[in-house]
């Protein structure tokens, strides 16, 4: 069975700080699919990226990073200058890469970016 | 386009009353899904439809029902619901695609429960 833990529930920085959510997963298979979310207080879940576990490539896109690393099975975020408008729960996911549609969610960690 | 739109936004209903949320999409995506999250939980999945087929329940109560009239339209009835069944109810939607499968969400719908 798959298990993501995101062990931060709540995180609060002050604007222009660097932020760092982390993602531990668990899982038997080999081949998955890995996940971040936003959600802010409108409720809307809004897709961020997504990861398969053969492509341990980091990524960039803007003030958003990702640390994909198998050897310690986390798959940690990263916002550079944090903004007010970052402020949302925060979702890390996981999928087994078949059929099966089922997101495997982590608890959410809230971030809170104070001006 | 990524958009899948969610009618109503707010409902607050009786315990005797019959609704329904209803979930929208045209990015022709095949597959369409129903969550529920209380607060600060993650969203818990209670349907899946596939090809406009119910290939997922997981073992929702029967008051909930849902209804996939065709590929872009997802219903969920609502009857005889308890107090406790108020959350945010988001609906999304996938490709179906086994290599490229994102499940997109909707605004999603607070129900209220009196």
């Amino acid at each position: 069975a798959q298990k993501v833990t995101q062990a931060q529930t709540e995180i609060s920085v002050v604007e222009k700080e660097d932020v760092t959510l982390d993602c531990v997963y668990e899982t038997r298979d080999t081949t998955y699919y890995l996940f971040w979310y936003k959600q802010p207080p409108s409720g809307e879940l809004v897709f961020l990226i997504r990861r398969n576990s053969f492509d341990e490539q980091n990524e960039i896109s803007g003030r958003y990073s990702w640390n994909f690393q198998k050897s310690t099975s986390s798959f940690n975020f990263t916002i550079t200058a944090s903004q007010v408008v970052d402020s949302a729960v925060y979702f890390c996911a996981s999928r087994r890469m078949d059929s099966s549609y089922k997101l495997i969610f982590g608890s959410g960690t809230r971030l809170l970016v104070r001006p | 386009d990524t958009e899948v739109t969610q009618t109503p936004k707010h409902l607050v209903m009786g315990m005797t009353n019959k609704k329904s949320l209803k979930c929208e999409q045209h990015m022709g995506h095949r597959a369409m899904y129903w969550y529920k999250q209380k607060a600060k939980k993650p969203p818990e999945l209670m349907f899946v439809y596939s090809y406009e087929k119910l290939s997922i329940n997981e073992s929702v109560p029967s008051r909930f029902s849902p209804e996939c009239p065709n590929s872009s339209l997802l219903n969920l009835h609502l009857h005889a619901l308890q107090p406790e069944d108020s959350a945010l109810y988001l609906c999304a939607s996938s490709p179906r695609d086994r290599t490229t499968d994102t499940q997109y969400f909707g605004p999603g719908t607070r129900l209220t429960v009196l």
